[in-house]
């Protein structure tokens, strides 16, 4: 079955510390994965997709297929970064399949 | 436009009540998706259109949901005989398909069936 896992409901972490927002997905085929963050008041909107292989905002993600992971890492958050973020796995009819998210919390 | 517009924003219902919530996606997009968001939840994928061809229904929860896309551009979610367990928030997203494959949403309409 197809699925994302996102372990952790709520991360908080003080300025400038290193983030790990954890996502283990299953999936038979070629994974493409991506994660979304949905700012207060804001709608959900596209952080990175591991095809780019880009840093968005400081943030990066490796996709590990040994793993089956695809983690999203930031070595100093800062403050405007607390927000939901949602790991999604991307099948078939290019649906997306979404964990469950993670409350990240950025204090001063 | 300059992004996927969602109408209304909030719906409240009485259970047994019909409602019909609209998606307005980017100019151009050939894609749209529908997404429910259930409380504390990820969104899940309900429907999705390529052009006016609904190519994947398998998230549909019931008959009780219909979605339509008639002229490849706007598109409706309909929800019959609404029940408790319809209260969610409701998401469209579109894309331009293909290799670009990313999904741009809208802001949802939240729906609330007493």
């Amino acid at each position: 079955a197809q699925r994302v896992t996102q372990p952790e409901k709520l991360l908080s972490v003080f300025k400038g510390a290193p983030v790990e927002l954890k996502c283990n997905y299953s999936y038979s085929g070629s994974p493409e994965l991506f994660w979304y963050v949905q700012y207060s008041r804001q709608r959900l909107q596209l952080l990175l997709r591991h095809i780019s292989r880009e840093s968005i905002k400081g943030f990066t993600a490796d996709l590990n297929k040994g793993e089956t992971s695809f983690h999203l890492k930031k070595p100093f958050a800062q403050e405007e970064d607390s927000a939901m973020y949602y790991c999604a796995l991307s099948v078939g009819t290019d649906k997306l399949i979404f964990g469950t998210g993670t409350r990240l919390q950025v204090f001063p | 436009g300059a992004g996927v517009s969602q109408s209304p924003r909030y719906k409240v219902a009485k259970r047994g009540q019909d409602v019909a919530l609209r998606c307005d996606p980017i100019s151009g997009h050939v894609s749209l998706f529908w997404y429910q968001q259930a409380l504390g939840q990820g969104p899940e994928f309900l429907t999705y259109f390529q052009n006016e061809a609904q190519l994947d229904k398998s998230g549909l929860p019931s008959d009780r949901f219909f979605a339509e896309r008639p002229e490849g551009s706007v598109s409706t979610l309909k929800i019959q005989r609404t029940q408790q367990e319809d209260s969610a928030v409701y998401l469209c997203a579109s894309s331009l398909a293909g290799w670009e494959n990313i999904q741009y949403f809208g802001a949802g309409t939240r729906l609330s069936v007493l």
